[in-house]
């Protein structure tokens, strides 16, 4: 099993310009997350989608746009990047959404936007 | 506002001595709280879960403790080898929002 896996691993992007963050996942998982991780500050989740077919906003999704293509695939979609949008980004996902479920988290993908 | 704050932000010990790692949290209703490891470059991968009744649970040479009461936890980390370099995160379940909530982690670094 790859567990979670993401692509690309690394981008640069200038400002204005969109990019399509992939995740995917073969742990037969219900719930998907995308989190954003900044220096000195704690993991933040921007989207997440429970279950196959649902999505919902996380603490900070603006500027985001997600789809749950599958049960297996969840991505995470920049219109516009900005600047304030660097940072490094991880999938994650768990069998349910409960307090008590372990995410199990992708490599990250490193985003540089000038 | 449901805060997870870690000490120290960063630690560096030699090979083979002890540490341990501090979180406090302000977080409730608390549900469980997790250690993550997150290896340089990589995504975090749990350590151990605590619930509210638990006081210490072990994963190798690695020990968490809970105080539910002063809301703090510790990961005590024995004999320290080099693989340890990593960053730690305290993670706090909100049960209410049933949302995680991330400490800042500790960074910390063996050296030989």
């Amino acid at each position: 099993n790859a567990g979670v896996t993401q692509t690309p691993k690394f981008q640069v992007l200038k400002t204005g310009q969109s990019m399509t963050l992939q995740c995917a996942q073969d742990m037969n998982h219900n719930s998907m997350y995308w989190y954003r991780q900044d220096p000195g500050m704690g993991l933040r989740l921007i989207y997440y989608s429970a279950s196959e077919g649902t999505t919902d906003k996380g603490e900070v999704p603006n500027g985001y746009n997600v789809s749950r293509l599958n049960k297996r695939e969840f991505s995470l979609r920049l219109e516009s990047a900005a600047p304030s949008q660097t940072s490094v980004y991880f999938c994650a996902s768990s069998y349910y959404r409960g307090s008590g479920e372990t995410q199990y988290f992708g490599p990250g993908t490193r985003l540089l936007v000038l | 506002k449901n805060q997870v704050e870690q000490s120290p932000q960063s630690l560096i010990i030699l090979e083979g001595k002890n540490c341990t790692l501090q979180c406090n949290y302000t977080v409730s209703p608390f549900s469980n709280l997790r250690w993550y490891k997150q290896d340089t470059g990589r995504g975090p991968v749990s350590l151990t879960i605590m619930t509210f009744s638990e006081n210490t649970k072990s994963n190798g040479r690695y020990t968490a403790t809970l105080d539910a009461d002063t809301k703090q936890s510790s990961l005590h980390i024995t004999a320290s080898q080099l693989s340890d370099s990593a960053s730690y995160i305290c993670v706090v379940s909100d049960w209410g929002a049933q949302k995680l909530v991330f400490g800042q982690g500790t960074r910390l670094t063996i050296n030989p």
